[in-house]
């Protein structure tokens, strides 16, 4: 079983639509980070997260440290929304982040 | 733009040969992370610099590949006698302090293909 765990693997969706990306992680961890992917490669950090919520423009990032899992979380969705959204875990002390294996997400207009 | 950026971008080359990727990382930035990524996965750590000092290296990490940073600024990774399994996307990230605390700014990768 991996250590960080994402639902769905592949997400396709209609512009408009309220879109939720799970991760759940079976370590302990001090941080949370959810990025993008798209087509091409760049990656891009979204949030970084230790507790609560966060919200950037259409984005929210909820975690619940007791349960072991985040939310990511995308209103209004639209096109452009469409790429790879990855969580991966930081532990204290680690000089690695534990990754999921991405959701794809497709919106079409 | 200040952000990370890797050279090249793309790179095609022949079994057998070596290649050497680069990487300037955000130049305020001490701690420099190497990874591959195939299609449809999520990306492979490979290694992992704090100034000039490589301080962890995956066991993926063969002896085909090598990373240096020698001066803690730029970095380079070299593959020598590539083999096929070694295409793949590699990604270059660095940040301030550790991915417990801190956000990794990634650049825009090297594909790499062996043909």
């Amino acid at each position: 079983k991996n250590e960080v765990e994402q639902s769905p693997q592949n997400l396709t969706a209609q512009e408009g639509e309220f879109i939720t990306i799970n991760c759940s992680y079976s370590v302990g961890i001090s941080a949370l980070h959810w990025l993008q992917q798209h087509p091409g490669g760049g990656i891009v950090s979204l949030f970084m997260l230790s507790s609560g919520k966060k919200k950037h423009g259409r984005l929210i990032a909820t975690i619940n440290i007791q349960e072991k899992h985040s939310s990511l979380h995308i209103t209004a969705s639209h096109p452009r929304d469409s790429a790879v959204y990855i969580c991966a875990v930081g532990q204290n002390s680690n000089y690695q982040l534990i990754w999921g294996a991405g959701t794809k997400l497709i919106i079409k207009p | 733009d200040t952000g990370v950026s890797q050279n090249p971008r793309h790179k095609i080359t022949k079994r057998g040969q070596n290649v050497t990727f680069r990487c300037d990382p955000i130049s305020e930035h001490n701690r420099l992370y190497w990874y591959r990524q195939t299609l449809g996965q999520g990306p492979e750590f490979l290694t992992y610099f704090q100034n000039e000092a490589q301080l962890e290296k995956s066991r993926l990490l063969s002896d085909r590949f090598s990373a240096e940073r020698p001066k803690g600024s730029f970095s380079t990774l070299e593959i020598q006698r590539t083999e096929q399994g070694d295409s793949a996307m590699y990604l270059c990230a660095s940040s301030t302090r550790l991915p417990s605390t801190d956000t990794q700014y990634f650049g825009p990768g090297t594909r790499l293909t062996v043909l």
